[in-house]
């Protein structure tokens, strides 16, 4: 079935430091949304690509849409405490939003 | 604008007893999706309602049933519980089926 590959699965960061997390999906999709989950809590929507080689930008995230439509990512900027949690990718495909496992944040003060 | 309602936040059932869990959309939302979230897990689709009627499922068995009612609130209700049901449990909102979805606080059932 339709799967959508999120990694990495973990990632350890010094505060200040950048932190990238990659979404593949074995097929094109309609869009692509991510959402942040901080420990303890609910995912929270960030934000939603549709076109083919979107880039939208939010104070220190940066998110892409690949020119496929088939992968995305999420860059953060000179990373803050603030930032832990878990980051979820979740594509559109037939209707239906195909979740990736998530990368989970943790960040060194 | 009233965001996702989810009661209730705790719950502690026996094995082999049944739950009912209930949601509260978003204004202007008339589509719940329900999520199971193990911990340390993704989100896991259960299934979604679009005014009144299941409009997908996710790989779960039928003793995970659900309803929507006329003013788009949600209830999944899940019978013969097992320990592997305990978890968290997401409900969300969202405008159409695929639009970004706005989740509940959630409820975290324990099952013994």
């Amino acid at each position: 079935g339709q799967q959508v590959m999120q990694i990495p699965q973990y990632q350890h960061v010094q505060e200040g430091e950048d932190f990238t997390t990659y979404c593949n999906s074995s097929t094109t999709l309609s869009n692509i949304q991510w959402y942040k989950q901080r420990p303890g809590g609910h995912p929270v929507f960030l934000i939603q690509l549709v076109k083919s080689g979107e880039v939208k930008k939010q104070k220190r995230l940066t998110f892409q849409f690949g020119e496929a439509k088939k992968n995305s990512s999420l860059h953060i900027t000179a990373t803050q405490t603030t930032d832990v949690g878990t980051y979820f990718c979740a594509g559109s495909y037939n209707r239906k939003l195909i979740w990736g496992l998530g990368t989970s944040l943790a960040v060194n003060p | 604008e009233t965001g996702v309602t989810q009661s209730p936040t705790h719950l502690i059932k026996t094995r082999g007893q049944q739950v009912t869990l209930r949601c509260s959309s978003q204004s202007g939302h008339n589509t719940v999706s329900w999520y199971q979230q193990a911990l340390g897990q993704g989100p896991q689709f259960i299934f979604q309602y679009y005014r009144e009627e299941e409009n997908g499922r996710g790989n779960f068995p039928p003793r995970f049933s659900g309803l929507q009612f006329p003013n788009y609130s949600s209830e999944l209700n899940v019978n013969a519980l097992e320990l592997d049901d305990s978890a968290l449990y997401l409900c969300a909102s969202s405008s159409t089926d695929v639009s970004p979805l706005h989740f509940g606080n959630g409820t975290r059932l324990t099952v013994t």
